[in-house]
């Protein structure tokens, strides 16, 4: 079973603070590696991928890879209360014997910036 | 700059009652998803087609058929509802299937089945 694991949180941090979100993956073959971030009511917006073991940052975010403990993470800087959402982590990970990749999703992390 | 477009965004059915719920994007994308969202069970993927003409089962196919109509339109149809479909339905598309695609959302269609 190729899973995608994530807290489920609420993970809460004051305004200005950094966020840590933290992802686990199963498939170790796995290359690519998405966050998507979903308000309440809403639809899931990718915020950030990234493929290469290392740091990868835009704007207040930063995507964190580290293939061979199977660990991916996105950090907030300077958190703000329109950060708050529920952040999901999806990994790419291959169909056995189809040749192709398949979007796994973790169930999500719920954030809660406090003023 | 529609993106990704559902339509209904909101329905209301009773079981046994079938129904399409419509897809289409224009971002000249290759692949098209359908994916319900259930409390406590993430996204799952009902069906998916990699590109025009093709379709296939994802993790959670029963009680739904798809059509990939055109390159733009990929419809999810429930033939007979049941109150377990009762969900929110996402529509996405990517470029194609390739491990590097990254996939963008319709804003979904809520769903209930009395």
């Amino acid at each position: 079973q190729k899973e995608v694991e994530q807290n489920s949180g609420p993970l809460s941090v004051p305004e200005g603070a950094i966020a840590s979100l933290n992802c686990t993956y199963s498939d170790r073959g796995s290359q690519s590696f998405f966050w998507y971030r979903q308000y309440s009511g809403k639809s899931p917006e990718l915020i950030m991928f990234i493929y290469s073991n290392g740091d990868k940052e835009d704007g207040r975010f930063t995507a964190q890879l580290n293939k061979a403990s199977q660990y991916v993470s996105l950090l907030i800087r300077d958190s703000q209360p329109s950060d708050s959402a529920t952040y999901l982590c999806a990994v790419n990970m291959r169909v056995a014997g189809a040749g192709s990749y398949q979007l796994t999703f973790g169930k999500g992390t719920k954030l809660s910036v406090i003023p | 700059n529609a993106g990704v477009t559902q339509t209904p965004k909101f329905q209301v059915l009773k079981t046994g009652q079938s129904m399409t719920l419509q897809c289409a994007q224009d971002m000249n994308h290759n692949s098209m998803y359908w994916y319900r969202q259930d409390p406590g069970m993430g996204l799952r993927l009902i069906y998916y087609s990699a590109s025009e003409g093709t379709t296939d089962k994802g993790e959670v196919p029963n009680g739904y058929n798809v059509s990939r109509l055109n390159k733009r339109e990929f419809s999810l149809r429930l033939e007979s509802a049941a109150p377990s479909q009762t969900s929110v339905y996402f529509c996405a598309s990517s470029r194609g299937l390739g491990d590097d695609q990254p996939q963008h959302f319709g804003d979904g269609t809520r769903l209930s089945i009395l």
